[in-house]
Formats: C-alpha cells, structure tokens, sequence
C-alpha cells in the first residue's frame, strides 16, 4: 500500500513485559515521527526522526521509552517493562520533507496497547 | 506557550443540519500552521486542511469550509449538510517547534461530532 502502516494493530501486554512497535513509512518519506493518544485526548508528541537521525526525543515519558530508524525508513518504537500507564494508541506519521512548519504528515492507523 | 483548545467536546447533530467545530489556539510564533485532522473510528488521522497565518481567507471545499480570524485565534471548522459518514472525531492541531529544527504537532482534544440519520 502506498500509506504508513503499523504493526502490530493490537497489543496486549502484561505489566513488566517489554513491547516492540512497528512503524513502516511511505516510500520516500525523510521525516517520521511518534505520538501517542491515550483515551479521549488528542496525540502527543513523542519523538522525531530525520532519516536514520533522531534529532528530538523530549517528549518521551521515561527511559523505558527507546525509538530507532536505523537505514531511515522502517522504525520501532520500543518501550520496556510497562506500566498500565502506558496503555495507548501509538500513532506513526511520516512527511516527504525534512521536517518544516509546514510539511503534512500522514499517519498510520496507529498501535493499540493494553497493559493489564 | 503552544497551546490548542477544542472547547466542545461531543457534539450531535440530525443528518443535513450545519455544524461548527470550534478551535482556539495560543502561541508566540508569528508565523504558524494550522491544520484539522479527522480521525474515523477506524483510528487513522486523515488531513483535511492546512493553513498559514498569513492567510486569513476563508477556504471551502465541498460541504467544508473553515474561518480562520487572527484577531481572536480561532480556525473553526463548518460542515454544511452533514451526513452520516461525517461521524468521527475532529482535531484541530498546530504546528509548533521543537528541539534541533523539529516542528511537532500540538493537537486540541478533539470534538466527537455524531451524525443522527
């Protein structure tokens, strides 16, 4: 398909185990980015690649939290032992350029975590 | 502070009615993006518009149409007719800048607008 996928749709860990999210984007695309969407809020910034490059991780919650794009396109978002906290939708975005103010990103249909 | 805030949390409207989606944003930019995004329940974000601040005109598409005033800092969102397949959740967003040249979205909370067949 031509859009960003994710994978897996759904996820569901116990408290403590490590997961591994996938995000591949459109063919091409320099910057790619995380956010995460906890229940009936809007998506929160996590962390931005340019490339293999990852040039801004501050939104990261803690250092459980791990993000990599090593050869610039497909990244994974890793997050180790996790809490009922981290219980979200991870949604992916990628954008032909580098980033801008006015580039549009297009997102995948995102990662759903349940962390029971 | 960048800050974006969709005061209307759900809203019901009957199929064929007119429905405005509120968006007010903060930020210390002069030169700012402004986008909405609709987000089905099938969860993917699909862009709908993007504006810039130097552009005030208002902008239609199809049954779309937005009103971006500076003045008061708003981007409000109108669906004119609406229909059945508008159901979703609508998020205004602004794009603001971040650490070593990144420009992040900051998002509103969303508006679930419901459409009554």
């Amino acid at each position: 398909g031509a859009g960003v996928s994710q994978s897996p749709r759904y996820k569901v860990a116990k408290r403590g185990q490590d997961v591994a999210l996938r995000c591949d984007p459109i063919s091409g695309h320099v910057s790619l980015f995380w956010y995460q969407q906890a229940l009936g809020q809007g998506p929160e910034f996590l962390t931005y690649f340019q490339n293999e490059a990852q040039l801004d991780k501050s939104g990261l919650p803690s250092d459980r939290f791990f993000a990599e794009r090593p050869e610039g396109s497909v990244s994974t978002l890793k997050i180790q032992r996790t809490q009922q906290e981290d219980s979200a939708v991870y949604l992916c975005a990628s954008s032909l350029r580098p980033s801008g103010s006015y580039n549009e990103q297009f997102f995948g249909p995102g990662t759903r975590l349940t962390v029971l | 502070a960048q800050k974006v805030t969709q005061a209307q949390t759900e809203i019901s409207v009957v199929e064929k009615e007119d429905v405005t989606l509120d968006c007010v944003y903060e930020t210390r930019d002069t030169t700012y993006y402004l986008f909405w995004y609709k987000q089905p329940p099938s969860g993917e974000l699909v862009f709908l518009i993007r504006r810039n601040s130097f552009d005030e005109q208002n902008e239609i598409s199809g049954r779309y149409s937005w009103n971006f005033q500076k003045s008061t800092s708003s981007f409000n969102f109108t669906i004119t007719a609406s229909q059945v397949v508008d159901s979703a959740v609508y998020f205004c967003a602004l794009i603001t800048p971040g650490a070593a040249g990144s420009y992040q979205l900051t998002f509103g909370k969303g508006t679930k607008l419901s459409v009554i067949p």
